[in-house]
C-alpha cells in the first residue's frame, strides 16, 4: 500500500530534550515536506526536500532541522524543544519536477511539549 | 495580503443543501489549484484540483475557478452530515514547483 509513515504519533516531552519525527514514504517520491498545524494559522510548510541531499527551508524552519540522506527517509529533528514547538505536524510527499498533482500526507504526529 | 484566503467559518448548512466556500489567492501566474479535506485530528484528504477557468465536477463536489479574479471555489450539493469537516483552499503559486500554500481552512457544519 502506498503511504507516508510518520512515527511518533503522539509525543509528550519537555522543554530541551532532542527529539527526532521520522518521515518515510514508499513511493519513490523525489519531493517530501513538513508541514505544521496550529489553529486559526493552518498548514505552515517547516523545510522542504527537492530530492536525496537537497533541502531547503520554508516558512517557518525556526528551531528545526531535516536531513535527506535516503530518498524514502525524511526526519525532522527538534535540537531543543520549546512550548512553542507544540503543534500537530505532518509530512508530505509527491513525485519531483513537472508534477502538478497533489500532496500525499502522512497521517500526522501531535507533539506536546512541557 | 494573504497568499491564500479563506473565511474561517463556520459554514452552517442544513442537510441536503449545498454549501459553498471560497478562497481567494494573491498570485496572478499560480496555476494549480487543490480543495483538501481534513477532519479534526486527520490529515488532509484530496477533494479536487482544477487548473483551467471554469467548472470541474466530481460527483457531489464542483470546484470553479476563476483566473482573472483570483478565486476559487468548492461547491458540495446535497450536503451530508459526513461532510462535516474544515476544507483546505491550497494553491501552487507562480509557474514554478515548490511552494503549495495553505489557506487556513473554512469549517463546514452540516446539520441533520
Amino acid at each position: 500500500e502506498a503511504q507516508v509513515t510518520q512515527n511518533p504519533r503522539y509525543l509528550i516531552t519537555v522543554t530541551g530534550k532532542k527529539l527526532t519525527v521520522t518521515c518515510s514514504q514508499n513511493m519513490n517520491h523525489e519531493y517530501m515536506s513538513w508541514y505544521r498545524q496550529d489553529p486559526g494559522l493552518g498548514l505552515r510548510q517547516i523545510y522542504y526536500s527537492m530530492n536525496v541531499e537537497v533541502t531547503d527551508k520554508g516558512d517557518v524552519p525556526e528551531g528545526y532541522k531535516v536531513s535527506r540522506k535516503e530518498k524514502r527517509n525524511f526526519p525532522l529533528i527538534l535540537e531543543s524543544p520549546s512550548p512553542n514547538q507544540t503543534s500537530l505536524y505532518f509530512c508530505a510527499s509527491r513525485p519531483g519536477q513537472g508534477y502538478t498533482g497533489e500532496l500525499f500526507f502522512g497521517e500526522g504526529s501531535r507533539l506536546t511539549v512541557l | 495580503q494573504k497568499e491564500v484566503e479563506q473565511n474561517s467559518g463556520p459554514l452552517s448548512v442544513p442537510e441536503g443543501a449545498i454549501a459553498s466556500l471560497n478562497c481567494t489567492y494573491s498570485d496572478r501566474g499560480s496555476q494549480s489549484f487543490f480543495w483538501y479535506r481534513q477532519y479534526s485530528g486527520k490529515s488532509p484528504e484530496l477533494i479536487m484540483f482544477i487548473y483551467s477557468n471554469g467548472d470541474k465536477e466530481d460527483g457531489r463536489f464542483t470546484a470553479q475557478l476563476n483566473k482573472a479574479s483570483q478565486y476559487v471555489s468548492l461547491l458540495i450539493r446535497d450536503s451530508q452530515p459526513s461532510d462535516s469537516a474544515t476544507y483546505l483552499c491550497a494553491v501552487k503559486l507562480g509557474a514554478g514547483f515548490q511552494k503549495l500554500v495553505f489557506g487556513t481552512g473554512t469549517r463546514l457544519l452540516v446539520s441533520p
